[in-house]
């Protein structure tokens, strides 16, 4: 069964940019992740679904300040130019035939 | 654009049952494969089950904690989801969310494409 790991939290600067990491575990490093956003007392809301090649696929009317990117295991969610309303939470998730779907277990973004 | 909104939600004691809807809406319900996740207060996002279209057969998978407890099921005449939930423990209070699930073309891959506002469940005596 994959494994998402991810940081509990994470902080920049209001203007900056911030890279957000999700690690599959090992044997699963060529899997799909996805990406959701989380903001506070809000339902979470698809961001991208994310390949192990880098492509990336985001949902309907999610701004061009978000891109995906891969490394090996390594998913990672860029937010250029942060707002305040991108203090949120991340969560990756990945689905397997066997297990189903898992969850990382998210990463809280303050916006300094 | 799709629209998913949940209902049925409230207060329940342990050992009590509760029916949960989603209505979707702006989508082609039919063909959708639908889930549910659940998250506890203060906690994170956990799958809870899925079922697939009635093209693909309309079968039910679950996760463990809730197996043979709670039951997923679809209405595509009201573009309704359903969620049966039995024998509910103070464990199962969270924040009931049902999605829709995209699959890559390519790949099979499954992935929640669509987020529906969520309804809470508490299971409190």
């Amino acid at each position: 069964q994959p494994v998402l790991t991810q940081s509990s939290s994470a902080s920049a600067s209001l203007g900056s940019s911030v890279k957000l990491t999700c690690t599959l575990s090992s044997g699963h490093s060529r899997y799909i992740i996805a990406w959701h956003q989380q903001q506070p007392g809000k339902a979470p809301r698809f961001l991208m679904k994310l390949e192990d090649s880098g492509g990336y696929n985001k949902g309907s009317g999610i701004s061009d300040r978000f891109s995906g990117s891969s490394s090996g295991p390594d998913r990672y969610l860029t937010i250029s130019n942060l707002q305040f309303e991108d203090e949120a939470d991340y969560y990756c998730e990945t689905w397997d035939s066997d297990t189903n779907w898992v969850f990382g277990g998210g990463t809280k973004l303050t916006v300094l | 654009e799709v629209q998913l909104v949940e209902s049925g939600g409230g207060l329940v004691k342990p050992g009590g049952s509760l029916r949960l809807s989603c209505v979707v809406s702006e989508f082609t319900f039919n063909k959708a494969w639908m889930s549910w996740v659940r998250q506890a207060p203060g906690k994170g996002l956990e799958w809870v089950g899925r079922i697939k279209s009635k093209a693909d057969g309309g079968t039910t998978d679950y996760a463990a904690p809730v197996k043979g407890r709670f039951t997923i099921s679809r209405d595509d005449s009201k573009n309704t989801l359903y969620l049966q939930l039995n024998s509910l423990e103070t464990e199962d209070t969270a924040m009931y969310y049902c999605t829709t699930v995209g699959i890559d073309i390519l790949t099979g891959h499954n992935y929640f494409d669509h987020w529906g506002q969520g309804t809470l469940v508490t299971v409190s005596s």
